[in-house]
């Protein structure tokens, strides 16, 4: 059974980089069947695709944040990261990491996720 | 930038029967986009309910189905239960390995 965890500070202070990483369980990060992602939802609000990516390496990030995003990948860890930097308010929010079915498009296995804040 | 809509809040009586769209700023929904549609519950991840349109993800009841209604995705719930009250999402297939998130709507079974 697949399992993803998220990892990483829980507060962040503003203008600085929040950083998570998602470790894999239970299956290869670099199957050809799926792709990763990260996404998020702020307090009381919708989900939000922060990027995602292929295991031949393709990465797509959301317009409105991808000047700020950055993932990566350690096959040889079994897990993948996300860094966005000069974070505000606005980013505080859970994160969640999840696997996407690359021939139906869908999450079918997500984190749990993780809460992260950004506060002075 | 592609907004997906779905409407806010929705309410349902208990054993009732309720639809909830998922539609395009700009163009109609249909199978290309793949809809999927998640359930969450206050504090918890998304749980997968459908996937490519109409197909209903492992241990999902048959009370929840999924279609295209003219332009938009839609989730029907019949024979609506208390614990049918939560948040539903919709997403999109955009391509390229993008997707976009609908807003979500909160259903209230009452």
């Amino acid at each position: 059974q697949l399992q993803l965890q998220e990892s990483g500070p829980g507060l962040v202070k503003p203008s600085e980089t929040l950083s998570l990483t998602c470790t894999v369980s239970g299956g290869s990060i670099s199957s050809t069947s799926y792709y990763w992602g990260w996404i998020r939802q702020p307090p009381g609000k919708g989900l939000e695709l922060i990027g995602s990516f292929y295991y031949s390496g393709s990465t797509y990030y959301n317009p409105s944040l991808k000047s700020r995003v950055t993932i990566s990948v350690d096959t040889s860890k079994n897990h993948f990261s996300l860094k966005l930097s000069s974070v505000t308010a606005a980013d505080t929010a859970v994160y969640y990491c999840a696997r996407a079915d690359y021939f139906y498009y869908y999450m079918d296995v997500w984190g749990k996720g993780t809460t992260v804040t950004v506060s002075s | 930038q592609t907004v997906v809509t779905q409407e806010p809040s929705f309410s349902v009586s208990p054993g009732g029967t309720v639809t909830l769209t998922c539609g395009l700023s700009s163009g109609s929904v249909s199978t290309s986009n793949y809809p999927s549609w998640y359930q969450q519950t206050p504090g918890q991840a998304p749980r997968t309910l459908i996937y490519r349109t109409y197909t209903r993800s492992s241990g999902v009841p048959d009370r929840f189905s999924g279609s295209i209604l003219g332009s938009k995705a839609a989730l029907t719930i019949t024979g609506a239960q208390a614990d049918d009250e939560c948040d539903y999402h919709c997403v999109l297939y955009m391509g390229s390995g993008t997707w976009v998130f609908g807003g979500g709507t909160k259903l209230t079974v009452l």
